[in-house]
């Protein structure tokens, strides 16, 4: 089975950095992906990653490195409008080929003046 | 507004009922995944259709069923309720078959579902 852990709690200034971090345990992993959900939204896909290292989109940047098992969201210049849920999921191979994804615990983040 | 429209909004029914959620993927996508998310169990992958085939499957229970319809639309269907199953359902749709998460997923509204 597949398991991802993040704290579920996170609370940062506004304009600042703020780090999210992912641990997982699974099988047959492909890659890692982080959505946003705003209180009472739809998750919102932010970015994905397949290989090692750093993306960068915008403010966002994620980070993953498979040896560790370790993945991180990176936000930038925070703004209030972060204030929201952000789920790590992770992407295993099925035996098709096709991916059924595990979504992690979910971090709430409360960005404050 | 992300395209995925899904009815209804909200649903109430008693235990040992049947509802059926439902869920139009944006146009031009042809894969749609369902999703349940609660307090308790976090967002949970149940399943995936790709052009009316079912290509994946998640943690979903034997009482639940999905299909895909040829005009792409697609329906859950949730039996014998119990308590547990209060939760939202969301629905999302991509282009890609295989699931591949470059292939970006957009999310429906949800059906929030209680169950009493």
């Amino acid at each position: 089975g597949q398991s991802l852990e993040q704290p579920s709690e996170v609370t940062a200034v506004e304009g600042a950095i703020v780090q999210i971090n992912c641990t997982y345990q699974t099988s047959g992993f492909y890659g890692l992906s982080w959505y946003q959900q705003h209180d009472g939204g739809a998750p919102t896909f932010l970015s994905y990653n397949a290989l090692d290292g750093l993306e960068e989109t915008g403010r966002f940047s994620s980070f993953l490195s498979r040896s560790d098992s370790y993945g991180y969201l990176l936000l930038q210049e925070l703004q209030m409008k972060d204030s929201a849920s952000y789920f790590c999921a992770a992407h295993p191979m099925n035996s098709g080929g096709y991916q059924k994804v595990t979504f992690g615990t979910g971090t709430k983040l409360q960005v404050i003046p | 507004d992300s395209g995925v429209t899904q009815t209804p909004k909200h649903l109430i029914t008693a235990t040992g009922q049947r509802v059926t959620l439902r869920c139009s993927p944006r146009s031009g996508d042809l894969s749609v995944y369902w999703y349940q998310q609660s307090l308790d169990q976090g967002l949970q992958f149940l399943i995936h259709y790709y052009n009316g085939e079912e290509r994946a499957k998640g943690n979903i229970l034997e009482r639940f069923s999905a299909q895909q319809f040829p005009d792409l639309h697609s329906e859950l269907n949730l039996s014998s309720l119990e308590l547990g199953d209060s939760a939202l359902y969301f629905c999302a749709s991509s282009v890609d078959p295989s699931g591949d998460p470059t292939d970006t997923q957009y999310f429906g509204p949800g059906t929030r579902l209680t169950v009493l």
